[in-house]
Protein backbone atom coordinates (compact mmCIF):
# COMPACT_ATOMS: atom_id res chain seq x y z
CA UNK A 1 0.00 0.00 0.00
CA UNK A 2 1.07 3.72 -1.26
CA UNK A 3 1.96 5.53 2.38
CA UNK A 4 0.84 9.57 2.31
CA UNK A 5 2.21 11.15 -0.83
CA UNK A 6 3.25 14.61 -1.38
CA UNK A 7 3.97 16.82 -4.48
CA UNK A 8 6.05 18.61 -5.60
CA UNK A 9 8.89 17.15 -3.61
CA UNK A 10 11.08 20.64 -4.56
CA UNK A 11 9.52 23.99 -5.16
CA UNK A 12 11.31 27.30 -5.60
CA UNK A 13 9.34 30.72 -5.40
CA UNK A 14 9.91 34.41 -5.36
CA UNK A 15 8.18 36.94 -2.63
CA UNK A 16 4.82 37.87 -3.39
CA UNK A 17 4.03 34.57 -5.64
CA UNK A 18 1.24 32.20 -4.54
CA UNK A 19 1.96 28.41 -3.99
CA UNK A 20 -0.14 25.25 -3.97
CA UNK A 21 1.36 22.10 -2.11
CA UNK A 22 -0.78 18.68 -2.53
CA UNK A 23 -1.44 15.67 -0.56
CA UNK A 24 -2.53 12.17 -0.96
CA UNK A 25 -3.80 10.33 2.23
CA UNK A 26 -2.97 6.73 3.37
CA UNK A 27 -6.16 4.95 1.42
CA UNK A 28 -9.30 4.71 4.29
CA UNK A 29 -7.93 7.88 5.88
CA UNK A 30 -10.01 10.48 6.24
CA UNK A 31 -8.06 12.87 8.35
CA UNK A 32 -5.05 15.17 6.89
CA UNK A 33 -2.65 17.62 9.01
CA UNK A 34 -0.59 19.93 7.79
CA UNK A 35 2.77 21.03 9.41
CA UNK A 36 5.58 23.58 8.97
CA UNK A 37 8.74 22.89 9.36
CA UNK A 38 11.51 25.40 9.57
CA UNK A 39 15.38 24.61 9.64
CA UNK A 40 16.55 23.68 12.96
CA UNK A 41 12.45 23.73 14.50
CA UNK A 42 10.13 20.78 14.82
CA UNK A 43 7.04 20.75 13.04
CA UNK A 44 4.06 23.33 13.71
CA UNK A 45 0.52 22.51 13.28
CA UNK A 46 -1.31 24.74 10.30
CA UNK A 47 -4.35 22.97 9.64
CA UNK A 48 -6.73 19.65 10.23
CA UNK A 49 -9.16 18.39 7.82
CA UNK A 50 -11.24 15.43 8.62
CA UNK A 51 -14.12 14.62 6.13
CA UNK A 52 -13.99 17.66 4.31
CA UNK A 53 -13.91 20.23 7.09
CA UNK A 54 -11.61 22.22 8.68
CA UNK A 55 -11.33 20.77 12.54
CA UNK A 56 -8.18 22.63 13.67
CA UNK A 57 -6.13 25.37 13.24
CA UNK A 58 -2.68 26.87 14.41
CA UNK A 59 -1.15 30.42 14.66
CA UNK A 60 -0.85 31.18 11.00
CA UNK A 61 -2.15 34.04 9.50
CA UNK A 62 -4.67 34.05 6.64
CA UNK A 63 -2.37 34.27 3.73
CA UNK A 64 -2.39 30.12 4.42
CA UNK A 65 -5.50 28.06 3.66
CA UNK A 66 -6.36 24.98 2.77
CA UNK A 67 -8.92 22.34 1.57
CA UNK A 68 -9.89 18.95 1.64
CA UNK A 69 -12.05 17.38 -1.62
CA UNK A 70 -14.00 14.14 -1.27
CA UNK A 71 -11.25 11.92 -2.30
CA UNK A 72 -9.57 12.89 1.16
CA UNK A 73 -6.55 14.74 -0.57
CA UNK A 74 -5.67 18.04 0.51
CA UNK A 75 -4.00 21.13 -0.72
CA UNK A 76 -2.17 24.06 1.30
CA UNK A 77 -2.35 26.97 -0.18
CA UNK A 78 0.00 30.11 0.61
CA UNK A 79 -0.27 33.15 -0.80
CA UNK A 80 2.16 36.23 -1.17
CA UNK A 81 4.79 34.30 0.06
CA UNK A 82 7.65 35.63 2.18
CA UNK A 83 11.46 34.64 3.04
CA UNK A 84 9.99 33.27 6.31
CA UNK A 85 7.68 30.86 4.17
CA UNK A 86 10.54 28.74 3.48
CA UNK A 87 10.44 25.59 5.07
CA UNK A 88 9.58 21.98 4.55
CA UNK A 89 5.79 21.34 4.52
CA UNK A 90 4.69 17.77 5.86
CA UNK A 91 1.21 15.97 5.30
CA UNK A 92 -0.15 13.69 8.12
CA UNK A 93 -2.91 11.53 7.85
CA UNK A 94 -4.93 9.39 10.02
CA UNK A 95 -8.28 7.35 10.38
CA UNK A 96 -9.88 9.72 12.98
CA UNK A 97 -9.19 13.04 14.51
CA UNK A 98 -8.89 13.80 17.98
CA UNK A 99 -9.08 12.39 21.86
CA UNK A 100 -7.93 8.58 20.78
CA UNK A 101 -4.65 7.05 19.81
CA UNK A 102 -4.73 8.14 16.07
CA UNK A 103 -1.45 7.21 14.63
CA UNK A 104 -0.32 10.18 12.11
CA UNK A 105 1.60 8.57 8.95
CA UNK A 106 3.79 11.56 7.70
CA UNK A 107 4.43 12.17 4.07
CA UNK A 108 8.35 12.63 3.08
CA UNK A 109 7.36 16.25 2.45
CA UNK A 110 7.55 19.43 0.10
CA UNK A 111 10.35 21.70 0.34
CA UNK A 112 9.73 25.16 -0.46
CA UNK A 113 12.50 27.85 -0.74
CA UNK A 114 11.19 31.93 -1.36
CA UNK A 115 13.57 33.57 -2.89
CA UNK B 1 0.12 26.74 27.34
CA UNK B 2 1.01 24.27 25.35
CA UNK B 3 4.71 23.68 25.54
CA UNK B 4 7.54 20.74 24.15
CA UNK B 5 11.33 21.24 25.32
CA UNK B 6 14.03 18.52 24.29
CA UNK B 7 17.95 19.33 23.99
CA UNK B 8 19.68 19.82 21.06
CA UNK B 9 22.27 17.84 20.67
CA UNK B 10 23.81 14.36 22.26
CA UNK B 11 26.43 12.61 21.10
CA UNK B 12 27.63 9.03 21.60
CA UNK B 13 29.68 5.94 21.02
CA UNK B 14 28.32 2.96 18.89
CA UNK B 15 27.47 0.45 21.10
CA UNK B 16 26.50 2.94 24.26
CA UNK B 17 22.56 3.97 25.05
CA UNK B 18 21.23 6.88 24.62
CA UNK B 19 19.21 8.95 26.54
CA UNK B 20 16.90 12.09 24.98
CA UNK B 21 15.20 13.74 27.43
CA UNK B 22 11.91 15.80 26.98
CA UNK B 23 9.75 17.64 29.01
CA UNK B 24 5.50 18.82 28.24
CA UNK B 25 3.61 21.27 29.26
CA UNK B 26 -0.56 19.97 28.30
CA UNK B 27 -1.45 17.76 31.21
CA UNK B 28 -4.20 16.36 29.59
CA UNK B 29 -1.85 15.26 26.64
CA UNK B 30 -2.85 11.65 25.80
CA UNK B 31 -0.17 10.33 23.49
CA UNK B 32 3.36 11.24 23.72
CA UNK B 33 5.26 10.01 20.59
CA UNK B 34 9.08 10.01 19.78
CA UNK B 35 9.77 10.70 15.76
CA UNK B 36 13.19 9.95 13.95
CA UNK B 37 13.94 12.44 11.01
CA UNK B 38 17.01 11.50 9.08
CA UNK B 39 18.36 14.16 6.71
CA UNK B 40 16.33 14.91 4.08
CA UNK B 41 13.57 13.29 5.11
CA UNK B 42 9.96 13.16 6.55
CA UNK B 43 8.83 12.16 9.87
CA UNK B 44 8.72 8.54 11.15
CA UNK B 45 6.97 7.41 14.14
CA UNK B 46 9.31 5.12 16.26
CA UNK B 47 7.25 4.33 19.78
CA UNK B 48 4.46 6.14 21.50
CA UNK B 49 3.44 5.75 24.91
CA UNK B 50 -0.47 5.85 26.30
CA UNK B 51 -0.15 8.67 29.53
CA UNK B 52 -1.39 5.96 31.78
CA UNK B 53 1.49 3.83 31.16
CA UNK B 54 5.40 4.55 33.15
CA UNK B 55 7.40 2.62 30.64
CA UNK B 56 7.17 1.15 27.40
CA UNK B 57 9.89 -1.30 25.90
CA UNK B 58 10.11 -1.79 22.11
CA UNK B 59 13.38 -4.26 21.27
CA UNK B 60 16.02 -1.34 21.52
CA UNK B 61 13.88 1.46 22.44
CA UNK B 62 12.74 2.11 25.95
CA UNK B 63 10.16 5.17 26.55
CA UNK B 64 9.71 5.89 30.38
CA UNK B 65 7.08 8.61 31.38
CA UNK B 66 6.87 10.48 34.65
CA UNK B 67 3.79 12.29 34.40
CA UNK B 68 4.13 14.12 38.16
CA UNK B 69 6.97 16.03 36.25
CA UNK B 70 5.54 15.84 32.65
CA UNK B 71 9.38 14.47 31.44
CA UNK B 72 9.60 11.94 28.74
CA UNK B 73 12.47 10.05 28.18
CA UNK B 74 13.71 7.57 24.96
CA UNK B 75 16.20 5.49 25.38
CA UNK B 76 18.16 3.62 22.79
CA UNK B 77 20.09 0.64 23.56
CA UNK B 78 23.39 -0.38 21.93
CA UNK B 79 23.44 2.65 19.45
CA UNK B 80 24.14 1.97 15.62
CA UNK B 81 25.85 4.73 13.50
CA UNK B 82 22.64 4.26 11.82
CA UNK B 83 20.55 5.63 14.93
CA UNK B 84 21.76 9.09 13.68
CA UNK B 85 19.03 11.42 13.10
CA UNK B 86 17.08 14.16 14.98
CA UNK B 87 14.90 12.69 17.54
CA UNK B 88 11.22 14.90 17.91
CA UNK B 89 9.13 14.45 20.75
CA UNK B 90 5.43 14.81 20.58
CA UNK B 91 2.59 15.19 22.22
CA UNK B 92 -1.06 14.89 21.32
CA UNK B 93 -3.41 17.67 22.38
CA UNK B 94 -6.73 16.09 23.31
CA UNK B 95 -8.66 19.10 22.31
CA UNK B 96 -7.64 19.54 19.20
CA UNK B 97 -5.92 16.60 17.83
CA UNK B 98 -2.72 18.24 16.61
CA UNK B 99 0.78 17.16 17.73
CA UNK B 100 2.86 19.52 19.28
CA UNK B 101 6.45 19.11 18.64
CA UNK B 102 9.92 19.78 20.77
CA UNK B 103 12.21 21.55 18.51
CA UNK B 104 14.31 18.13 18.37
CA UNK B 105 17.07 16.87 19.28
CA UNK B 106 20.40 15.72 17.04
CA UNK B 107 21.78 12.32 18.27
CA UNK B 108 25.57 12.08 16.73
CA UNK B 109 26.71 8.68 17.39
CA UNK B 110 30.80 7.99 16.67
CA UNK B 111 32.00 4.86 15.57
Amino acid sequence: DAGVTQSPTHLIKTRGQHVTLRCSPISGHKSVSWYQQVLGQGPQFIFQYYEKEERGRGNFPDRFSARQFPNYSSELNVNALLLGDSALYLCASSSSTSGFYNEQFFGPGTRLTVL
Amino acid sequence: GEDVEQSLFLSVREGDSSVINCTYTDSSSTYLYWYKQEPGAGLQLLTYIFSNMDMKQDQRLTVLLNKKDKHLSLRIADTQTGDSAIYFCAELSSNTGKLIFGQGTTLQVKP
